[in-house]
């Protein structure tokens, strides 16, 4: 099992509709949960961070975060098309040096149609 | 403001070969973490320093080394390259240690390295 699974997608989704992008996680130990966009060529850029229960809200942007179910979300509305990315999740742990390093998800292709 | 910087930014080496990739982190961060990124993957962690002390490895082999120099800004040094090297390397400042809530990596735009 992997530590930070994602769909690889791609997801599709039309222009101004609301994309779910959605994350799952291994550790129940782990601290703070991330979410990176990253475009063709390019680095990971930080959109959201999350450390508890419940949502968090910044502009377009939602994160969700349920530890008991271990499973961590962002949720995009009025999606344009310049969204259209990599979106990577990332955890970290808590315990040893090594756990408490950003773990990614293999992140999940995001097409927005115009 | 200078956000990370890395270099180079491409190149190209053939097996067997050593590489050294340097990057500098945002004025200010005193913790650079580097990663690997192979294509269709996430990143994945290799070093973090802080104070120019290691604070975590990832599970790299012994071929791969970093250091921090006492600018805070650092060198990851690969040996005996080998096909399967061949990554887009990031490097990532933040502002905290490990113990800080402060989780947020700010990456670089990377090195691409591709051995032959």
């Amino acid at each position: 099992q992997k530590e930070v699974e994602q769909n690889s997608g791609p997801l599709s989704v039309p222009e101004g509709a609301i994309a779910s992008l959605n994350c799952t996680y291994s550790d129940r130990g782990s601290q703070s949960f991330f979410w990176y966009r990253q475009y063709s060529g390019k680095s990971p850029e930080l959109i959201m961070f999350i450390y508890s229960n419940g949502d968090k809200e910044d502009g377009r942007f939602t994160a969700q975060l349920n530890k008991a179910s271990q499973y961590v979300s962002l949720l995009i509305r009025d999606s344009q098309p310049s969204d259209s990315a990599t979106y990577l999740c990332a955890v970290r742990g808590r315990g040893d040096t090594g756990r408490r390093a950003l773990t990614f998800g293999s992140g999940t292709r995001l097409q927005v149609q115009p | 403001d200078a956000g990370v910087t890395q270099s180079p930014t491409h190149l190209i080496k053939t097996r067997g070969q050593h590489v050294t990739l340097r990057c500098s982190p945002i004025s200010g961060h005193k913790s650079v973490s580097w990663y690997q990124q192979v294509l269709g993957q996430g990143p994945q962690f290799i070093f973090q320093y802080y104070e120019k002390e290691e604070r975590g490895r990832g599970n790299f082999p012994d071929r791969f080394s970093a250091r921090q120099f006492p600018n805070y800004s650092s060198e990851l040094n690969v040996n005996a390259l080998l096909l399967g090297d061949s990554a887009l390397y990031l490097c990532a400042s933040s502002l905290g240690d490990w113990g800080a809530n402060t989780g947020e990596l700010f990456f670089g735009e990377g090195s691409r390295l591709t051995v032959l």
